[in-house]
């Protein structure tokens, strides 16, 4: 079945490192989300990829999806301890539902 | 506006004991969902609905049943709880494409 490899699955940086996540679909994928999940609390939407090669920005983070839309990355320049969390991918692939990575847990020291 | 909620927020069962996990969205949303969360598993889907009256199963539905008896509510019954059943549970409503999630119920099965 379709799977959604994340890495890596944990990752420390200093505050003001860069940090970034990749994403990888055993498929092609339709679209592809990513979410972050602040340490116990709950999922909370970011941003919805959908065009092969597209990348958007959102402040710090800039997210991509690459060209044979199979995967994807989240890049967060210079980290803020506002930063942490846990960062989830998740695919669609046509007629199914979305499928979560394990995501990766970020941590930021000052 | 009260988004996603999800009662009881923390549960304690015996082997064996049943229960029945509260969703409630007032978006007016169709599509709902169910996953666990386990450490190092990301998001696992149980079950799904895309509309009052309409149930699917996800990638680990066993041991599990829902209802969706009224569009604002999906409801994830556990029969025979079992300790492989400890998790936390988050419900989640989907809009135009993003997913809303609830805060979470921590499940201990004992």
């Amino acid at each position: 079945g379709q799977q959604v490899m994340q890495i890596p699955q944990y990752q420390h940086v200093q505050e003001g490192e860069d940090f970034t996540t990749y994403c990888n679909s055993s498929t092609t994928l339709s679209n592809i989300q990513w979410y972050k999940q602040r340490p116990g609390g709950h999922p909370v939407f970011l941003i919805q990829l959908v065009k092969s090669g597209e990348v958007k920005k959102q402040k710090r983070l800039t997210f991509q999806f690459g060209e044979a839309k199979k995967n994807s990355s989240l890049h967060i320049t210079a980290t803020q301890t506002t930063d942490v969390g846990t960062y989830f991918c998740a695919g669609l692939q046509a007629g199914t539902a979305l499928i979560f990575g394990k995501g990766t847990t970020l941590s930021v020291s000052s | 506006n009260a988004g996603v909620t999800q009662t009881p927020k923390f549960r304690v069962l015996k082997t064996g004991q049943s229960m029945t996990l509260l969703c409630a969205q007032d978006m007016n949303h169709e599509y709902m969902y169910w996953y666990r969360q386990d450490p190092g598993m990301g998001l696992r889907l149980i079950h799904y609905s895309v509309g009052e009256g309409t149930t699917a199963k996800g990638e680990v539905p066993d041991g599990y049943n829902v209802s969706r008896l009224k569009k604002q509510n999906f409801l994830l019954g556990l029969e025979s709880a079992a300790p492989s059943q400890t998790s936390v549970y988050f419900c989640a409503s989907q809009g135009f494409y993003e997913q809303y999630f609830g805060p979470g119920t921590r499940l201990t099965v004992t």
